[in-house]
């Protein structure tokens, strides 16, 4: 079945660095990718949808200066975390999909600033 | 936006009885999928439903969609302990194609 890849599984930085999350389809065309977030315990809230060659459309409340998204393929999507801070730290997790097919969920980044 | 909402929040069972997840969402949506997340881990799809009255079954899983009342059921038959994780639901917002809203989530654990 489709696969997505999202890498690094699980990263450790300290507070004012940036971090950056790929996520790629292997054998689809993810012409849309969205980005999540959970906190613990909590369900998945959604920070952004982007779409091949254009600019993210984040949800409110997301701050795009701080969360960049770049969609430059058809097969990888990455969002970077500018200067983070440890209220940063999460589970993210990426997905992509086609048309009415579920989407295809990365295996999650768990970020967490020190 | 589209709300969605899971009852119950928490689920305790016993190995061998069965329960029902509830899914219940705000706006009118022909769309639904139900998802599982171990702990740690991301998710793994599990049913998608696509007109009302759908039904599917997997093993001990069973998922029904009611669209005229917004409500879609994950129901439990016997259940075991691997059936312990969290269950979400998922719904699709009409207006915005592919967007997809969870739900709150149902944490359920199968005690031996």
């Amino acid at each position: 079945g489709a696969v997505v890849s999202q890498h690094p599984s699980r990263v450790i930085c300290k507070s004012g660095t940036s971090v950056k999350i790929e996520c790629r389809s292997l054998d689809f065309q993810a012409t849309t990718m969205f980005w999540y977030r959970q906190f613990p315990k909590q369900s998945l809230m959604l920070m952004a949808t982007s779409n091949e060659g254009s600019k993210a459309t984040y949800e409110q409340g997301v701050e795009k200066d701080k969360f960049l998204i770049n969609h430059a393929s058809l097969t990888l999507s990455t969002l970077t975390v500018t200067s983070a801070h440890p209220e940063d730290s999460s589970f993210y997790i990426c997905s992509g999909g086609q048309g009415l097919s579920p989407l295809h969920f990365g295996n999650g980044t768990r970020l967490t600033v020190t | 936006e589209l709300k969605v909402e899971q009852n119950p929040l928490f689920l305790s069972m016993q190995e061998g009885k069965n329960y029902t997840i509830y899914c219940n969402y705000s706006t009118t949506s022909d769309r639904l999928y139900w998802y599982r997340q171990d702990p740690g881990k991301s998710l793994e799809s599990l049913f998608v439903l696509l007109s009302n009255g759908a039904v599917k079954q997997e093993g001990r899983l069973m998922a029904s969609l009611d669209t005229k009342a917004r409500l879609s059921t994950l129901h439990i038959t016997a259940a075991v302990h691997d059936l312990s994780a969290t269950y979400f639901c998922a719904v699709v917002d009409p207006n915005t194609g592919n967007q997809f809203y969870f739900g709150t989530g149902t944490s359920l654990t199968v005690i031996p």
